[in-house]
Parts: C-alpha cells; sequence; structure tokens
C-alpha cells in the first residue's frame, strides 16, 4: 500500500503571512509529485508539478522536493483569503500510472 | 467547451435505480479516470482506461460498471447502489498513461457529479 500522508489541517494562516504545506509518501520508488488545489464543492485543479530534488518557483507557490526524506512541501507567499481550500499532495512510480492521493490539508486564511 | 465535463452535476438515486454519470474531455488525451472521493478520506481510484481499452479495476464493486467508447468520452453506469455509494465521482483525464515527463502524465480532473444514494 503507498501512503500519503498530509496534515489534515486545519492550517489556519493571516492574510499576507507564509502557509506552509508538508506532504510525506512511503514509496522511495515515486518520482513525479503534484500538488492539487480544491475549493469546497469544486474538482481539483492543478498547482503544480515537480519531479527533482530541491525548489521549483511559480508566482506565489513553491514546491520543495526531498526525495531522500521522502516529503515534498508547498508553501505559498503572501496568502489570499482566495487561498482557502484543501490542498492535494499527490505521488507517482515512475514504473506507475497510478497516483496515489493524500487526504488533503485544509487552509484557511483569516483577512 | 474545454476541459474536462461531466454530467450530470448532481443526482439522487434510490438503491433500486439505474443511471449513468459522463464524462467528456476536450484536450485530446489518451487516459481517462474515474475516482471516489468521500468525506475526510483520500481519491480512491475506480477505474483507468487508455486507449479505449480498461487498465484498471481497482477492486470496484460489480455494481459500477464503466464504459469508454473513444478516448474522449468515459461513462461509469450505477444500478442498485448503496448509501455508502454517495460521495463526489470526479472524472479525470491525462495524455498518456506512463509518460516519463510529469507534464504529460499530469491529470485533470473534471467538475465532478455528486452523488447520494437513498
Amino acid at each position: 500500500q503507498k501512503e500519503v500522508e498530509q496534515n489534515s489541517g486545519p492550517l489556519s494562516v493571516p492574510e499576507g503571512a507564509i502557509a506552509s504545506l508538508n506532504c510525506t509518501y512511503s514509496d522511495r520508488g515515486s518520482q513525479s509529485f503534484f500538488w492539487y488545489r480544491q475549493y469546497s464543492g469544486k474538482s481539483p485543479e492543478l498547482i503544480m508539478f515537480i519531479y527533482s530534488n530541491g525548489d521549483k518557483e511559480d508566482g506565489r507557490f513553491t514546491a520543495q522536493l526531498n526525495k531522500a526524506s521522502q516529503y515534498v512541501s508547498l508553501l505559498i507567499r503572501d496568502s489570499q483569503p482566495s487561498d482557502s481550500a484543501t490542498y492535494l499532495c499527490a505521488v507517482k512510480a515512475l514504473s506507475d500510472y497510478k497516483l496515489s492521493f493524500g487526504a488533503g490539508t485544509t487552509v484557511t486564511v483569516r483577512a | 467547451e474545454t476541459g474536462v465535463t461531466q454530467t450530470p452535476r448532481h443526482l439522487v438515486m434510490g438503491m433500486t435505480n439505474k443511471k449513468s454519470l459522463k464524462c467528456e474531455q476536450h484536450l485530446g488525451h489518451n487516459a481517462m479516470y474515474w475516482y471516489k472521493q468521500s468525506a475526510k478520506k483520500p481519491l480512491e481510484l475506480m477505474f483507468v482506461y487508455n486507449f479505449k481499452e480498461q487498465t484498471e479495476n481497482n477492486s470496484v464493486p460489480s455494481r459500477f460498471s464503466p464504459e469508454c467508447p473513444n478516448s474522449s468520452h468515459l461513462f461509469l453506469h450505477l444500478h442498485t447502489l448503496q448509501p455508502e455509494d454517495s460521495a463526489l465521482y470526479l472524472c479525470a483525464s491525462s495524455q498518456e498513461l506512463m509518460y516519463s515527463g510529469a507534464a504529460g502524465e499530469t491529470q485533470y480532473f473534471g467538475p465532478g457529479t455528486r452523488l447520494l444514494v437513498l
């Protein structure tokens, strides 16, 4: 069973602050990592993917990958109320076409 | 219309009913997926199709029956469901099934069908 663990939250941050979300995974063969955002009652939408160790930045979002420690994180800088959502971490092994999802971390940005 | 669409968006059905969920993708992708999302639980992969061929049936009960007539359309036929089947059913598509680059294997989701079984 490939496990992807996320802190369910809720993670409450003030507007303008940095939100830090963590995700750990059990399968050392994992090669591709995805962050999705899901607003309440809506479907997941891709924020970004990463597959190399280190940081990847896209606007206010930064994904950080550390394969040796088996974790991937997402930083949201200058958090806005519109960032309030559940963030899903998904992981895929090179040899497998299936994504394994975490249960998600709920983020609430306080105005 | 662009992206991945799903109909209906909401469905209420009794345990003896038969209904179908429809998914259509306008992205030119070759792989399509059905997921079930229950409250506070990770997305559960149900079925996977690649070039219209089913490649995965993740131990899904036979009361769920998928159909993929072409690479753009995916159906989920429902019959004699149970109340515990109430959930959000999500369709997704990706360019390829076993692509070496993360961009090609990225899955894009439809808006989902919120199903309530009474």
